[in-house]
């Protein structure tokens, strides 16, 4: 069964519109995290919560919005988008952000937007 | 801030071969380095992990990475490939803060011919 589920598994937008990514994990974890993945870019790291805090924000643009409104839930509201938004998108999670946590993340299955 | 380089784009071998996946990074301080893999259409999978002590970490399915502080490497090896180890292999690097954050390498593809 899968223990982090994203939903959905692939979406098209329209230029300008909004959408919203679902992020569920069932490992007990308490850090959850957004990475990218395109097919201009590797991985890129772009938002982490531990205890549902914000520990980093890689993200220059204020369009990303993580929201996490139960410790197991990380959702990314995206707005405005853009079709250098088009990319794959992971939620992750680990035990924690630091200490021997540190560089051991489990991964979703990705979510595919594709911004025409 | 920490680089991740991983010199060749693509490796291909048959299996029952050895393999050798690359990685090299830059960073001043303490770093926690891992690999992981992924298969087509699928989310990233967690292969083993490097912070300290014996340089030669084993992980999942055979493979084992090597620490070389000396040549800023940590490379991924596997003595006998199945074709199901054919995926994309990421390596990655991460300061040993409380941020979580990874930044990984370009990836390796790794095609494996019966």
């Amino acid at each position: 069964d899968p223990k982090i589920i994203q939903k959905p598994k692939y979406l098209v937008a329209v230029t300008g519109s909004e959408k919203i990514l679902i992020c569920e994990q069932y490992l007990g974890h308490n850090a959850m995290y957004w990475y990218r993945q395109s097919a201009k870019k590797p991985l890129e790291f772009m938002f982490s919560y531990s205890y549902q805090k914000l520990m980093d924000n890689q993200t220059a643009s204020s369009r990303f919005q993580p929201q996490s409104s139960k410790k197991n839930h990380l959702d990314l509201q995206i707005t405005a988008l853009k079709p250098d938004d088009s990319a794959t998108y992971f939620c992750a999670s680990s035990q924690g952000t630091g200490g021997i946590n540190t560089g051991q993340l489990y991964f979703g299955e990705g979510s595919k937007l594709t911004v025409l | 801030t920490q680089t991740v380089s991983q010199s060749d784009a693509h490796v291909t071998v048959f299996e029952g071969d050895s393999v050798e996946l690359r990685c090299n990074y830059s960073y001043g301080g303490s770093i926690y380095l891992s690999w992981y893999i992924q298969h087509h259409g699928h989310g990233l999978q967690f292969l083993l992990k490097y912070y300290s002590g014996n340089p030669v970490v084993q992980g999942v399915n055979g493979f084992e990475a090597e620490f070389s502080k000396s040549d800023s490497s940590f490379h991924l090896r596997k003595a006998s490939v199945h074709w199901s180890d054919s995926a994309v292999y990421f390596c990655a690097v991460s300061a040993s803060t409380n941020t979580g954050k990874l930044t990984f390498g370009d990836g390796t593809v790794l095609t494996v011919k019966p």
